[in-house]
């Protein structure tokens, strides 16, 4: 079966541009998490969205900003991009339930320059 | 805080050298523990799910194991191809579905 798309692989932007990234999650999944990758702080958790409802949201400021809709594919917007945007950003699709394993998909990288 | 901490950071072994990596956690309440793989530029590829003390789990050269305070991932007869960054996280009980909190990842080198 597909695995979790996302679109576009790779990404140069300037400083204070607006981003928009894309997350096609597997077929079946309707929870999609968003996750920021740094060599310095590692794996951290984005936003989570099930249903076309945020469910969850992790300590990043109001410029990243998400939506699903309602086929479960996801994106995510970052706006006023900063240099330390710079980063792998991952998306993981899961059913949602309490006993759900989460797939990554192969991430963007974006860089900010 | 719920956090998770993963020793070592890096570790080079010999093919055929036997090796455990170590993930410890303090979480509120586990809900799940996650060993994922990760090579260069791309996402982490899933290993295993652990979801209470004691639990035990293997697929092919990996086994891991769970207790209340820790996991251990251990690598029996490495081959160059295990080699890859090792991703640990837990997922808290009280109602943060979706949110993985990860270590920072053990990188596992294995030499021919």
């Amino acid at each position: 079966k597909a695995g979790v798309t996302q679109t576009p692989r790779y990404l140069i932007k300037t400083r204070g541009q607006q981003v928009t990234l894309s997350c096609s999650p597997i077929s079946g999944h309707r929870s999609v998490s968003w996750y920021q990758q740094t060599p310095g702080q590692g794996l951290q958790f984005l936003f989570e969205y099930f249903s076309e409802t945020q469910r969850n949201k992790g300590n990043f400021p109001g410029r990243f900003s998400g939506r699903q809709f309602s086929n479960s594919r996801s994106e995510m917007n970052v706006s006023t991009l900063e240099l330390g945007d710079s980063a792998l950003y991952l998306c993981a699709s899961s059913l949602g339930d309490a006993d759900g394993g989460y797939t990554f998909g192969s991430g963007t990288r974006l860089t900010v320059v | 805080e719920d956090q998770v901490t993963q020793s070592p950071e890096a570790l080079r072994l010999q093919e055929g050298e036997s090796s455990s990596l170590n993930c410890s956690y303090t979480v509120s309440g586990l809900r799940g523990l996650f060993w994922y793989r990760q090579d260069p530029g791309k996402g982490p590829e899933f290993l295993f799910t652990l979801y209470s003390a004691g639990e035990e789990k293997e697929k092919e050269r990996l086994k891991a194991t769970l207790t209340k305070k820790e996991s251990f991932l251990h690598i029996t007869a490495p081959k160059p191809e295990d080699s890859a960054t090792y991703l640990c996280a837990v997922q808290a009980a009280s109602g943060n579905t979706g949110k993985l909190i990860f270590g920072q990842g053990t990188t596992l080198q294995v030499k021919p």
